[in-house]
């Protein structure tokens, strides 16, 4: 089954603590994306990655690290989580980045930084 | 002004009743355009994808761009309960990997 996995769903953190959310997929698509979701403003787009060690900045990326050493996986680094990244955060993959029109979304990360 | 503009809703319907849902863009270098199905507390699903101006159908769903007007639109026939959900539309130019999305409409259909 096609999947895009995302760890842990649900955190709880407070100002400052490093902490970092997984992404995997099984699908060996190449292009690999972090979104975070708030309300009023929508999807915006914090990294992206077309393939292995191939990463680059979205629309909204401070704050936020990213590394591609496989292909399967895309995890989403906050050295130094503040309040205002307390939201919902989207992993995706897709097949072909232009257009994503293969793209699968994870199940998302609900995070509340205090 | 947003880029993506997607007025929220909510939108409630009869099931059964023809659905349209809107988006407008400012963009006019936008070439690819997407919309997407979000259930409450899940990830956005890839409903409909087209490129460049047209229509594209799929079962019920019919997706439709107009690049004059900046125009794009989500015509759902027949719709039931299970199609209520937020809806977002989203859009790209040729040389970007980076989608704008709409803030998604609130779909509810009622039995």
């Amino acid at each position: 089954e096609a999947q895009v996995t995302q760890n842990p769903r649900y955190l709880i953190t407070v100002t400052g603590k490093k902490l970092t959310v997984t992404c995997s997929q099984n699908m060996n698509h190449e292009y690999m994306s972090w979104y975070r979701q708030d309300p009023g403003l929508g999807l915006r787009q914090i990294y992206y990655s077309m393939n292995v060690e191939v990463t680059d900045k979205g629309d909204v990326p401070e704050g936020y690290k990213v590394s591609r050493k496989e292909k399967r996986n895309f995890p989403l680094i906050l050295e130094s989580p503040s309040p205002n990244q307390t939201s919902l955060y989207f992993c995706a993959s897709s097949l072909m980045g232009r257009g994503q029109e293969t793209q699968y979304f994870g199940p998302g990360t609900r995070l509340l930084v205090l | 002004q947003k880029e993506v503009e997607q007025d929220p809703g909510p939108l409630s319907v009869p099931e059964g009743a023809i659905v349209s849902l809107n988006c407008t863009y400012s963009n006019s270098a936008f070439q690819y355009f997407m919309w997407y199905r979000q259930y409450s507390r899940k990830g956005p699903e890839l409903l409909m994808y087209t490129y460049s101006s047209g229509n594209k159908e799929d079962g019920r769903f019919t997706a439709q761009v107009d690049k004059s007007s900046k125009y794009i639109s989500l015509f759902i026939r027949d719709s039931q309960p299970s199609d209520s959900a937020t809806y977002l539309c989203a859009t790209s130019s040729g040389g970007s990997y980076i989608p704008t999305f709409g803030r998604g409409t609130s779909l509810i259909v009622h039995p």
